[in-house]
């Protein structure tokens, strides 16, 4: 089986400041780790991925992630947050060669100017 | 860019009616996926579906349930009998191959089914 923690419901952060949203799993094996995120009234959107590789993904709009393999983690951060990063992201996970992806509850994130 | 679409963006519906919801897929792109969200929920994986059949499910989707690609560009998912609990949001996705560089599911904007 295959699960996905996000344990803020919402993180809260000024206009320019860093922005961390917090994401664990568990896969067996090895695991396709993704970042969607969600505007108002909007589907889902892909903001990166890992694979394999460097533990340190980037992806759109300047957001990156740090695969911990020890802590199993994916955290999404971005150095800079700006107002229109307020949105709904949700992280998700696929076993290699997988097929469903399995996400979880989703963190809004609120940037303040 | 290339994008999954999807209609309605709203369906409101009678308890036990049918509907069917209709995704349009990224053209190149051979697998299939529907996927719901209950309001203030998890997103939940129901069915996937590759060289025109189904490649896994989930227990939410039982015989209530049906996909179909009925032409080369459409994927539809069917419900029989709605029923208040299927109200929720659904979302169509895509994906292209298996491959690293393939493997990201890409969403449609969602149907918000409302039953009645």
């Amino acid at each position: 089986a295959q699960s996905v923690a996000q344990p803020e419901d919402q993180v809260n952060v000024a206009e320019g400041n860093p922005l961390t949203v917090k994401c664990t799993y568990s896969v067996s094996g090895n695991p396709y780790l993704f970042w969607y995120v969600q505007y108002p009234n909007r589907g889902l959107q892909f903001l990166l991925k890992y694979i394999t590789g460097d533990n340190l993904v980037k992806g759109s709009y300047g957001f990156e992630a740090e695969f911990n393999k020890s802590q199993t983690s994916f955290h999404l951060k971005k150095p800079s947050a700006l107002v229109s990063d307020s949105a709904l992201y949700f992280c998700a996970v696929n076993r290699a060669a997988g097929n469903k992806l399995t996400f979880g509850g989703g963190t809004r994130v609120l940037v303040k100017p | 860019e290339p994008e999954v679409t999807q209609t309605p963006s709203h369906q409101v519906t009678q308890m036990g009616q049918e509907v069917i919801l209709r995704c349009v897929p990224i053209s190149n792109h051979l697998y299939f996926y529907w996927y719901r969200q209950i309001l203030g929920q998890k997103v939940e994986f129901l069915v996937s579906f590759y060289n025109n059949e189904i490649s896994e499910k989930s227990e939410i989707f039982d015989d209530q349930f049906s996909v179909e690609r009925p032409d080369g560009s459409n994927f539809t998912l069917k419900i029989r009998s709605t029923k208040l609990e299927d109200s929720a949001m659904y979302f169509c996705a895509s994906r292209l191959g298996t491959g690293q560089r393939t493997d990201t599911q890409y969403f449609g904007p969602g149907t918000r089914l409302t039953v009645l």
